[in-house]
């Protein structure tokens, strides 16, 4: 069973850029690995996903290893409305989603 | 498209009463979830449904009821509330049944917040 695991906290000031690595030991071969972000009093919300290498989009990008044992989100120029917190997640129980409890992320100004 | 939508936005129950929480998707998609988070914590599977009249149990399903009559609705049935049940409920969508595609990001709802008294 696929399990992830990432940092339980991070902060980091205005302007910065911000990476977060999850760790997932037991992906599978044809698995992707993909990134939500919550804010309070909201459901996830899809970032970015990718299987292999760096993906890259409007938000964010996504740096994954040859060996695909862990991933790296990074977040460009953080401001204060990235305070969130962000969801590393591979498939699992019963081709499931498995959530974590997933890295808070502090900006500061 | 108004996407997943969930209600009500709150519900206090107290012990033993029972109710319904509805989840309805305009997207067409096959795969729809459940899940419920406590304070601090990250999402636990309850029940999950690959198309209409299939489901099935995820990692928390004691105490809870699904059905999948439609493609666009996924009602989530408490039968007997306990204090234990207070949580937020997010209902999730996908466009693809197989979690490892590429096609198959969730779609979340914003939340049912339940208080069992």
């Amino acid at each position: 069973l696929a399990k992830t695991t990432q940092p339980i906290s991070m902060d980091s000031y205005e302007g910065q850029e911000v990476n977060i690595t999850c760790s997932h030991n037991n992906i599978a071969t044809n698995d992707y690995i993909t990134w939500y972000q919550q804010f309070p009093s909201q459901g996830p919300r899809f970032i970015i996903q990718g299987y292999k290498t760096k993906v890259t989009n409007e938000v964010a990008s996504l740096f994954i290893p040859a060996d695909r044992k862990s991933s790296t989100l990074s977040l460009p120029r953080v401001s204060l409305s990235d305070t969130a917190v962000y969801y590393c997640l591979v498939p699992g129980y019963g081709q499931n989603f498995v959530f974590g409890p997933g890295t808070r992320l502090s900006v500061l100004p | 498209n108004a996407g997943v939508t969930q209600t009500p936005k709150f519900q206090v129950l107290k012990t033993g009463q029972s109710m319904t929480l509805q989840c309805a998707q305009d997207m067409n998609h096959e795969y729809m979830s459940w899940y419920r988070q406590d304070p601090g914590m990250g999402l636990r599977l309850i029940h999950y449904s690959v198309g209409a009249g299939i489901t099935d149990q995820g990692e928390v399903p004691n105490g809870y009821n699904v059905s999948r009559s439609t493609t666009e609705d996924f009602p989530l049935r408490l039968l007997s509330a306990a204090p234990s049940q207070t949580s937020v409920y997010f209902c999730a969508s996908s466009a693809d049944r197989r979690m490892s595609s590429y096609n198959s990001p969730l779609h979340f709802g914003n939340g049912t917040r339940l208080t069992v008294t």
